[in-house]
């Protein structure tokens, strides 16, 4: 099962709008509605961010959004702050019913 | 609370076994799967095998697979990761987190982590 592609990296300015894009295969991202997204900060364990697409935990601002198109999934964090830098990570669930991650992305605020 | 809580922070030498564990709070044990992820040095997020402690239903990333085992005990809540013969290439921060009841794709907790480092 090979890794989701994601960027190395992006960056964006406060309150900007930054997209972190995910893409899978149709084993996968592409084959199911099962598309998680988790922020990690240095040291820290994960953070579940995202589940099924588009869906947010109690408690996660609703300045973060997901989508999919395809076999491509996207993070949307819109009004950007400096507690969003941090790596991101996608998963899916698969057709091996088994769960692959993404390399994850370093968010830079600047 | 809701919580998983891994034990601490390990050093052994390349060869030697080691078993690791996540105990489960504040929930239905058996209920809920439980997945163990591994994080080497400054990489990504690696999901290693899943098993459910209602009937130990387990399955294993085809990397991981006869690297490892994963188990549990339901009667003390706890999941365990566990090596036959470490190899350097297994330093790595190791994570468990269960799945929610609302979404097979969403780890919701997480526990803290325990760091395996293997050297001579």
């Amino acid at each position: 099962q090979s890794a989701l592609t994601q960027p190395a990296s992006v960056s964006g300015s406060p309150g900007q709008s930054i997209t972190i894009s995910c893409t899978g295969t149709s084993s996968d991202v592409g084959g199911y509605n099962y598309v998680s997204w988790y922020q990690q900060h240095p040291g820290k364990a994960p953070k579940l961010m995202i589940y099924d697409v588009s869906n947010r935990p109690s408690g996660v601002s609703n300045r973060f959004s997901g989508s999919k198109s395809g076999n491509t999934a996207s993070l949307t964090i819109s009004g950007l702050q400096a507690e969003d830098e941090a790596d991101y990570y996608c998963s899916s669930y698969t057709s091996s019913s088994s769960w692959v991650f993404g390399g994850g992305t370093k968010l830079t605020v600047l | 609370e809701v919580q998983l809580v891994q034990s601490g922070a390990e050093v052994k030498k390349p060869g030697e076994s080691l078993k690791i564990s996540c105990k489960g709070s504040g929930y239905s044990f058996t209920s809920y799967w439980i997945g163990w992820v591994r994080q080497m040095p400054g990489k990504g997020l690696e999901w290693m095998g899943i098993i459910y402690p209602g009937d130990s239903d387990t399955r294993y990333s085809p990397s991981f697979q006869g690297q490892v085992t994963i188990s549990a005990d339901k009667s003390i809540s706890t999941a365990y990761l566990q090596w036959s013969s470490l190899k350097a290439s297994d330093t790595a921060m190791y994570y468990c987190a269960r799945v929610s009841g609302y979404a097979i794709d969403a780890f919701d907790i997480w526990g803290q982590g325990t760091m395996v480092t293997v050297s001579s």
